[in-house]
């Protein structure tokens, strides 16, 4: 079982560049979710969805925009790239609501230049 | 804002001495969720807690929930080198609009052998 799968692992960018990540999930899990874990502050949700063709904003959406088009598959896309989202990036899966353990991916380690 | 507060960000014990971290919310939880993640790795969930009261126990790891379940802490018994890592607790507001979980910034526990 391969759980919670994240591509590309590392990726380094320059400021304005776009870029697409991906999660997959073969749990057939409901809700999905993707944070962002920066020195010291722990993790901050960023966007969230509930089922295939939903999605809703977290703590911190801005500069961020998501979309899951399929049960299996939550992309976060960053389409003009700053400094200030040099991040580890997590998403997460849970069978049901927030009232369920999350299943976390591997994290992508992006740098912005 | 919820907010969930987490103390101490930082604990470096010898081998065999005893652990704890506290969280701690300004609001009523609904439930609290606790996570570890090692160096490197991803967060990976422990236990949650529902009940006011509650205590939970995973071997050498004791989980509380405050009676009034504002607060929870993470004990851990003769820690040992394995236990390393960041420890963080999320919780979610009780009733009303109860929005996502919110994590603490987490403990790093260092262990000296």
């Amino acid at each position: 079982n391969a759980g919670v799968t994240q591509t590309p692992k590392f990726r380094v960018l320059k400021t304005g560049q776009s870029m697409t990540l991906l999660c997959a999930q073969d749990m057939n899990h409901e809700y999905m979710y993707w944070y962002r874990q920066d020195p010291g502050m722990g993790l901050r949700l960023i966007h969230y969805s509930v089922g295939e063709g939903t999605t809703a904003k977290g703590e911190v959406p801005d500069g961020y925009n998501v979309s899951r088009l399929k049960k299996q598959n939550f992309l976060l896309g960053l389409e003009s790239a700053a400094p200030s989202q040099t991040s580890v990036y997590f998403c997460a899966s849970s069978w049901g609501g927030w009232n369920q353990p999350q299943h976390f991916g591997d994290g992508t380690r992006l740098s912005i230049l | 804002g919820q907010q969930v507060m987490q103390i101490p960000q930082y604990q470096h014990v010898q081998e065999g001495e005893d652990f704890t971290t506290y969280c701690n919310s300004s609001t009523t939880l609904s439930n609290i969720q606790w996570y570890k993640q090692r160096p490197g790795g991803h967060p990976v969930f422990l236990i949650q807690l529902v009940k006011s009261g509650e205590v939970k126990k995973q071997k050498r790891l004791t989980f509380q929930f405050g009676e009034a379940k504002k607060n929870s802490s993470l004990h851990i018994t003769a820690t040992q080198t394995t236990d390393v890592g960041t420890y963080f607790c999320a919780g979610r507001n009780y009733g009303g609009s109860q929005g996502n979980l919110i994590f603490g910034k987490g403990t790093k526990l260092s262990v000296k052998p």
